[in-house]
């Protein structure tokens, strides 16, 4: 099925750096939403975008919705060991089924 | 609020037999979502429900179906097990169809 451009596929950063990490779609979305997923768990929400714009933070993380709708990007400031897992993006328009990327792996060295 | 509920959290099963899973959704949340995740295909959506109706369904053989229930519970079964049905299947809930999705940990499926 379609899939969502996400990259980096993977990051090895030292603790305390800023990391970013970016979504494309050759669609346009009304939503879109980023997922952290610890290993043998199911992903934890983690932003919610719902307007062309929008920036949004929790906590440390912000994410933006691109204005072309066709994009997504979420950016993590003072990374923290906690911060390890696999982060997926996520879109869809109206009530068509929720669209994944295949996940950023991020990996912080203490 | 109690989260996504799933069970049984681990199974193995052989090729040939079927299984059935169970979600529960968080209270008032009335879509409910499954998706096979694995380590090559990533999230995979299998079918929505909502108000006791398939809504959406993915690209998958007919071996597997799902349904709901009026409480919003959902199972999904898959019959006549293959080898490349092993995989974590997840369940989301949502209040709505057009709301975020809450994840449950998942049932990992084992076919030997």
């Amino acid at each position: 099925g379609q899939q969502l451009n996400q990259s980096p596929q993977s990051m090895f950063i030292q603790e305390g750096e800023d990391v970013s990490m970016n979504c494309t779609s050759s669609s346009i979305f009304n939503t879109w939403l980023w997922y952290k997923q610890d290993p043998g768990e199911g992903p934890v929400l983690l932003i919610a975008l719902y307007k062309a714009g929008e920036l949004t933070s929790n906590g440390r993380l912000t994410a933006q919705f691109g204005i072309t709708r066709k994009d997504s990007f979420l950016n993590i400031s003072a990374s923290i060991p906690s911060d390890v897992g696999i982060y997926f993006c996520a879109g869809r328009s109206g009530n068509t089924p929720l669209v994944f990327g295949k996940g950023t792996r991020l990996s912080v060295i203490a | 609020k109690a989260g996504v509920t799933q069970t049984p959290r681990y199974l193995i099963k052989t090729r040939g037999q079927q299984v059935t899973l169970s979600c529960s959704p968080i209270s008032g949340h009335r879509s409910v979502s499954w998706y096979q995740q694995t380590p090559g295909q990533g999230l995979q959506f299998l079918f929505e429900y909502f108000s006791e109706t398939q809504r959406n369904k993915g690209n998958f053989p007919g071996r597997f179906s799902g349904r709901q229930f009026s409480n919003s519970r959902s199972e999904m079964n898959v019959s006549t097990l293959e080898l490349g049905d092993s995989a974590l299947y997840l369940c989301a809930s949502s209040r709505d169809r057009v709301d975020e999705q809450f994840f449950g940990p998942g049932t990992r499926l084992t076919v030997l």
